[in-house]
């Protein structure tokens, strides 16, 4: 079955504390990125990815470090996380060329106390 | 950078009726697309649409690029509808703010 992986899908987290959210895709994308949804804001993208080394900044890439050793994971790591990362992240792939197949991540729901 | 609006932010209906979802856009795109986020959270991708109409089921959309926005329709709207629809634009899926329909039994 195609699908995007995320783990953890619950966090809770104390400022400073260094995690990982981890994305796993089997379709063989070239494309995958990170977003962070907000009440009210939608979705903003943090981070994305064209291929395996490949990355660049989003909108709101403050905070946030990314990593593509492999085609098939992208990682999404907050050194120190501070409350105002509180949110529910998603990650998604698609192939350049089929935007229309974009997948999502179910969905990671973070709180930092 | 591209500004995406969508309206109503809010829509409330009874089971079976008929609505319109708009999303309009700052700048020309070649990349357009309706996603539905259901109660859970969970993002689907309903249209990819940059231009022209398509239908699937009883969800249609229409992209007039050149007057920069974009239609979702439902009809005979179900409970299992509710949720946030979202429209996304652009290379980097610039997204709205969402319209949120519930759909009353």
């Amino acid at each position: 079955e195609a699908q995007v992986t995320q783990n953890p899908r619950y966090l809770i987290t104390v400022t400073g504390k260094k995690l990982t959210v981890t994305c796993s895709q089997n379709m063989n994308h070239e494309y995958m990125s990170w977003y962070r949804q907000d009440p009210g804001l939608g979705l903003r993208q943090i981070y994305y990815s064209m291929n395996v080394e490949v990355t660049d900044k989003g909108d709101v890439p403050e905070g946030y470090k990314v990593s593509r050793k492999e085609k098939r994971n992208f990682p999404l790591i907050l050194e120190s996380p501070s409350p105002n990362q509180t949110s529910l992240y998603f990650c998604a792939s698609s192939s350049p060329g089929r935007r229309e197949s974009q997948y999502f991540g179910p969905g990671t729901r973070l709180l930092v106390l | 950078g591209i500004q995406v609006e969508q309206s109503p932010p809010d829509l409330i209906l009874q089971e079976g009726a008929n609505s319109t979802l708009r999303c309009n856009f700052s700048d020309s795109v070649n990349n357009l697309q309706w996603f539905h986020q259901n109660p859970w959270g969970q993002l689907i991708n309903l249209f990819y649409i940059p231009s022209g109409t398509k239908q699937n089921g009883r969800l249609s959309a229409t992209t007039v690029a050149t007057e920069r926005y974009s239609l979702l329709y439902i009809s005979s709207s179900q409970t299992t509808d509710s949720g946030v629809y979202f429209c996304a634009v652009g290379e980097k899926l610039v997204f709205g703010k969402g319209t949120k329909l519930t759909v009353n039994p």
